[in-house]
């Protein structure tokens, strides 16, 4: 199995300023077919469940507001949220879905400075 | 408007035996995999494995091969998850999600539309 390894497990961050999360790989998730990573992020705040974010390790879902940018490539991943908003409490999740089984990062918790 | 809608929660003994459900509307059943996903008490997200119900192809985590079966009935466009035997362990909320699907089936990818999860809790 993939391994997914996330960083940090929690962070604080003050409103309005900017939150990094780093997500690793054990194995390359580009896909050799497309040129494109295997590669989400989903947002999962208390008492719902998952909320997909980001796919393809950058693009985003329709609805996500643009705060929320996904890069990275190979095997080294970053969700990065500008202007951090309350509403942005929550748990982060990396996903690779380039091998079975599509394994999930431990999760990093945000929360407000 | 797509919707996965999961059976409610349960409260079971060890040993006793289990079925969820997952009913899917607003698309296509038989032309997406759909999947469940373990979220343990305060822990994170477990991919436990997916069927295709367009042909019954099933795929598991190793960490869950032989401990659960997914099946679905493609009658009532309906996923399925289940425990023949359940161990206190077991106590988790159970998530089922549609995967993005190409090809046929051919190709999967993430998850893209959730059901709000069924609570499973297994006490003596």
């Amino acid at each position: 199995d993939i391994v997914m390894t996330q960083s940090p497990d929690s962070l604080a961050v003050s409103l309005g300023e900017r939150a990094t999360i780093n997500c690793k790989s054990s194995l390359s998730v580009l896909n050799g077919s497309n040129n494109k990573n295997n590669l989400a992020w989903y947002q999962q705040k208390p008492g719902q469940p998952p909320k997909l974010l980001i796919t393809w390790s950058s693009t985003r879902e329709s609805g996500v507001p643009d705060r929320f940018s996904g890069s990275g490539s190979g095997t080294d991943f970053t969700l990065t949220i500008n202007s951090l908003q309350a509403e942005d409490v929550a748990v982060y999740y990396c996903q690779q879905y380039y091998s079975s089984p599509h394994t999930f990062g431990q999760g990093t918790k945000l929360e407000i400075k | 408007e797509v919707q996965l809608v999961q059976s409610g929660a349960e409260v079971k003994k060890p040993g006793e035996s289990l079925k969820i459900s997952c009913k899917a509307s607003g698309y296509s059943f038989t032309n997406y995999w759909i999947g469940w996903v373990r979220q343990m008490p305060g822990k994170g997200l477990e991919w436990m494995g997916i069927i295709y119900p367009g042909d019954f192809d099933t795929r598991y985590s190793p960490s869950f091969q032989g401990q659960v079966t997914i099946s679905a009935d493609k009658s009532i466009n309906t996923a399925y998850l289940q425990w023949s035997s359940l161990k206190a362990s077991d106590t988790a909320m159970y998530y089922c999600a549609r995967l993005l699907t190409m090809v046929r089936g051919t190709y999967f990818y993430y998850m893209d539309v959730w059901g709000r999860g069924t609570t499973v809790t297994v006490s003596s």
